[in-house]
């Protein structure tokens, strides 16, 4: 089976713009869980998704948002970035409904750059 | 304080040696997750652990619920375990330790 998926690898945007990523789980994965890590903060929980609804969030600003497709394919997105947004986004599926109480399954990242 | 707390920060070692990194947490939790994280980025994940001991190849994992104090154990290191373990523990969201930096010198 092919591995989690993450679209795109590299991202360089301005302050205050917008930008999408997305997220190709394992097939027959149903949980989606996305993560922000930085060099200060380290890893941080965003959000979980399954069955396209968002389980469980994440104690970040309403700038970041989140959903999932009926095909269990996920998108994250930020509005208004800001200088410190600059992170390695990490997407991970989980094959159990238990979605965080599963073993996850993490995808490459996308490398996001705000200037 | 963290809500989780992983010790060593650093941590070097000669190949063959055993190694133990500690992880401690103050929250409750469902699961508590160790993970792997390469240079260049990609995260692997090891074992998941409500309760008890796993072991896969040369790594064990323990958890004890009372003392909220979880080990990850590497027997004979080897090279290419050097990385960054990361504890996580899940119980609604996922908190996470700020990893042990393990490096193994031939």
């Amino acid at each position: 089976k092919a591995g989690v998926t993450q679209t795109p690898r590299y991202l360089i945007k301005t302050r205050g713009q917008q930008v999408t990523l997305s997220c190709s789980p394992i097939s027959g994965h149903r949980s989606v869980s996305w993560y922000q890590q930085t060099p200060g903060q380290g890893l941080q929980f965003l959000f979980e998704y399954f069955s396209e609804t968002q389980r469980n969030k994440g104690n970040f600003p309403g700038r970041f948002s989140g959903r999932q497709f009926s095909n269990s394919r996920s998108e994250m997105n930020v509005s208004t970035l800001e200088l410190g947004d600059s992170a390695l986004y990490l997407c991970a599926s989980s094959l159990e409904s238990g979605g965080l109480l599963g073993t996850q399954y993490f995808g490459p990242g996308t490398r996001l750059l705000v200037l | 304080k963290n809500e989780v707390e992983q010790s060593p920060q650093n941590l070097t070692a000669q190949e063959g040696e055993f190694i133990t990194i500690n992880c401690s947490y103050s929250v409750g939790i469902s699961a508590l997750h160790w993970l792997q994280q390469h240079p260049g980025g990609g995260i692997v994940s090891l074992f998941m652990l409500s309760s008890g001991k796993k072991k896969h190849g040369r790594l064990i994992a323990t958890i004890n619920i009372q003392e909220k104090h979880s080990s990850l154990h590497i027997t004979a290191s080897h090279p290419r375990d050097s990385a960054v373990y990361i504890c996580a523990v899940s119980s609604g969201d996922m908190r996470f330790g700020a990893g042990t930096r393990l490096t193994v010198k031939p």
